[in-house]
């Protein structure tokens, strides 16, 4: 069982939506990850909070919009998306982004495909 | 530029057998390495991993070998189990340059036979 938990599992929108996924852990981490995973390819990192705070975003195009509510939630707003941006959307939590040997737990992900 | 490089697209092994997946990595400053597991619709699941300080860590049936001389490190699976049939990754990270961010690889699809 994963203890990071995303949803929806599975979406699809057209390209003129406004949808958005969201992610929840209650492992008491205080950093949280969006990746984007294209199919037989290593996830790529979209977004890192650390303390609720947007440390990195890998010049992802503002037609993502990440947001932190809390320590424990992580959502990620999409409006205006374009074909190729379907993949699997996965959500990962680390004890916190600047300490050492700490592995990333990943939740299941959310398969979004755009019409 | 690949810094976290599986060579292997595809392993095939017989149940029971050693499976020996091969994770080669060009970035000096990696400290921290980690296997993860993926099955199809779901997200990867972590393995286990292994500090720079260290050249061996077990957990059970899987062990993970670090020879940084190489820079190289291999996950082996010992023995095998039809379970296990699924896409490993290997990753890294650079405490103190870049945090928790993990360096992938392309992945390695293993397939264990009954």
């Amino acid at each position: 069982d994963t203890e990071v938990t995303q949803t929806p599992k599975h979406l699809v929108m057209g390209m003129t939506n406004k949808k958005s996924l969201k992610c929840e852990q209650h492992m008491g981490h205080r950093a949280m990850y969006w990746y984007k995973q294209k199919a037989k390819k290593p996830p790529e990192l979209m977004f890192v909070y650390s303390y609720e705070k947007l440390s990195i975003n890998e010049s992802v195009p503002s037609r993502f919009s990440p947001e932190c509510p809390n320590s424990s939630l992580l959502n990620l707003h999409l409006h205006a998306l374009q074909p190729e941006d379907s993949a699997l959307y996965l959500c990962a939590s680390s004890q916190d982004f600047d300490g050492d040997n700490q592995p990333q737990h990943f939740g299941d992900g959310t398969r979004l495909s755009i019409l | 530029d690949q810094q976290v490089k599986q060579n292997s697209p595809s392993l095939s092994v017989q149940e029971g057998r050693i499976s020996i997946l091969n994770c080669d990595y060009t970035n000096s400053m990696f400290d921290y390495f980690l296997w993860y597991k993926k099955y199809p619709a779901e997200g990867p699941t972590f393995l286990i991993s292994i500090s720079s300080i260290k050249d061996k860590n077990e957990d059970g049936r899987f062990t993970v070998f670090l020879n940084k001389s190489a820079k190289h490190l291999s996950l082996h699976i010992v023995p095998s189990q039809p379970g296990d049939s699924a896409v490993y990754f290997c990753a890294a990270s650079a405490y103190g340059t870049s945090g928790s961010r993990l360096t992938f690889g392309e992945g390695t699809q293993l397939t264990v036979n009954p």
